[in-house]
């Protein structure tokens, strides 16, 4: 049961531009969560985002959230070739007992 | 350094094979998850755990059981590995209810032959 979709599915930008990824989903959440993969590892959890509010920053990570649209976005500003990696996000399921997540957007940051 | 500690990088079984996927959380956590990744179709939770000796059903259960014996240890069995368990497994951990982010493993890359 996918909840979230991420789009882009890949992005490639050079270094000091900033990406934007996207995320939908269909029901209604209670938060929402960005991680980020390094190839061939575990996730790292970003950030998490509550349904009440509509922006959370941390460090170059700026997260909006619109609970209308049922969307979020993902802005790393200044972007540097260690952010290359892949983003997901995660929204609760159903049953509101584990998280779903997403396909993910690869990024590339070249430099 | 808080972790989640999965015992195995990389592993290779052969078709048939009883297999054991150990994950162990040094942070005290309540939940314990385990999700298989695979290109294109990304995440998928197979069982999780919210107390010792609990489990619950994902997405994608069939052909796989665990065990939590103690809070701190989640194993996946895979009963009779078949060649479409091939995956990267995945083990996460987190504090109970649903405001908190989940640490995850590095992940246990399976290989069934």
């Amino acid at each position: 049961s996918q909840q979230g979709e991420e789009d882009p599915q890949a992005l490639s930008i050079q270094e000091g531009e900033n990406a934007t990824m996207n995320c939908s989903y269909k029901t209604s959440i209670n938060n929402l969560q960005w991680y980020r993969q390094n190839s061939g590892r575990g996730l790292v959890h970003l950030i998490l985002i509550r349904s009440n509010e509509r922006e959370k920053h941390s460090g170059r990570l700026r997260v909006t959230l619109d609970t209308s649209k049922k969307s979020s976005s993902l802005l790393i500003t200044a972007s540097r070739a260690a952010d290359t990696a892949s983003y997901f996000c995660a929204t609760d399921n159903q049953a509101g007992t584990a998280l779903i997540f997403g396909k993910g957007t690869t990024l590339s940051v070249s430099s | 350094d808080v972790k989640v500690t999965q015992s195995s990088r990389y592993l290779v079984k052969r078709t048939g094979e009883k297999v054991f996927l150990e994950c162990v959380q040094d942070m005290d956590h309540e939940n314990m998850f385990w999700y298989r990744q695979d290109p294109g179709l990304g995440l998928r939770l197979i069982y999780f755990s919210y107390d010792v000796k609990m489990k619950e059903k994902g997405d994608i259960p069939e052909g796989y059981s665990v065990s939590r014996e103690k809070k701190e240890r989640f194993s996946l069995i895979l009963e009779s590995a078949s060649t479409n368990q091939t995956s990267m497994y995945l083990c996460a951990s987190s504090l109970s209810g649903l405001d908190y982010g989940y640490t995850f493993g590095s992940g246990t890359r399976l290989t069934v032959v």
